[in-house]
């Protein structure tokens, strides 16, 4: 069974780097996934497809302060420099054959 | 630029029916995968149903399979959820999306709307 796992909550400080991480059910470790955000009220928004090799592809306008990697069974959305609009929920999503699987969320909290 | 859309959102009884629609401008709309996801209050994203870019294949989620049906209308660049039997779980807001990559169902969602709220309730 396709599963996404994400922790409930992250946080760190203004300014600093976090690394979120979203990890697939076994058996699944070479699915591509995209990470997507959610800020307070709105709707979600695409940032990357981050594939198994940790070959990655943002969404327009999503600045290189975001970036994904790829270890095993897991993928990474590292934000650096983190700004006060980084506050969001943070999900991860991926797909196969007739399902779209979307992680339980992150909730990050900027300190 | 790319655009979406959804209307039609509203109180209905349980037991009741909704038709939600999602206008489309921007991007050659048959050509790609149309989805709708929602998310009920307080809670996480879950994906509800996807069809194709001609429309002649759709796939649901099992928690609305046979209750829902999705559709397209690609001379109106529109996509459609027929929402039928309604729940008081099915309450949420409807985002519709457009899948990335064309000619394929399989990929990241990379364009959202603004989302359509439901309400079930008597």
């Amino acid at each position: 069974q396709l599963v996404l796992t994400q922790s409930p909550s992250a946080s760190a400080s203004l300014g600093a780097s976090v690394k979120l991480t979203c990890t697939l059910s076994s058996g699944h470790s070479r699915y591509a996934i995209a990470w997507h955000q959610q800020q307070p009220e709105k709707g979600p928004r695409y940032l990357m497809k981050l594939n198994s090799d940790g070959t990655q592809s943002r969404g327009d306008g999503i600045p290189d302060r975001f970036s994904g990697s790829s270890s095993g069974a897991e993928r990474y959305l590292t934000i650096s420099s983190l700004q006060s609009e980084d506050e969001a929920d943070y999900y991860c999503q991926t797909w196969g054959t007739g399902i779209w699987v979307f992680g339980g969320g992150t909730k990050l909290t900027v300190l | 630029e790319v655009q979406l859309l959804e209307s039609g959102g509203d109180l209905v009884q349980p037991g009741g029916s909704l038709r939600l629609s999602c206008a489309a401008s921007g991007f050659t709309f048959s050509s790609f995968a149309m989805s709708w996801v929602r998310q009920a209050p307080g809670k996480g994203l879950e994906w509800v149903s996807t069809v194709s870019g001609g429309g002649s294949g759709s796939y649901y989620a099992d928690s609305v399979k046979g209750r829902f049906t999705i559709s397209r209308d690609n001379s109106k660049n529109t996509l459609f959820l027929q929402m039928n039997s309604l729940r008081a779980e099915d309450a949420a807001v409807f985002y519709c999306a457009k899948t990335q990559t064309t000619g394929t169902t399989l990929g990241a969602f990379h364009i959202w709307g603004q989302g359509t709220m439901v309400t079930v309730s008597s």
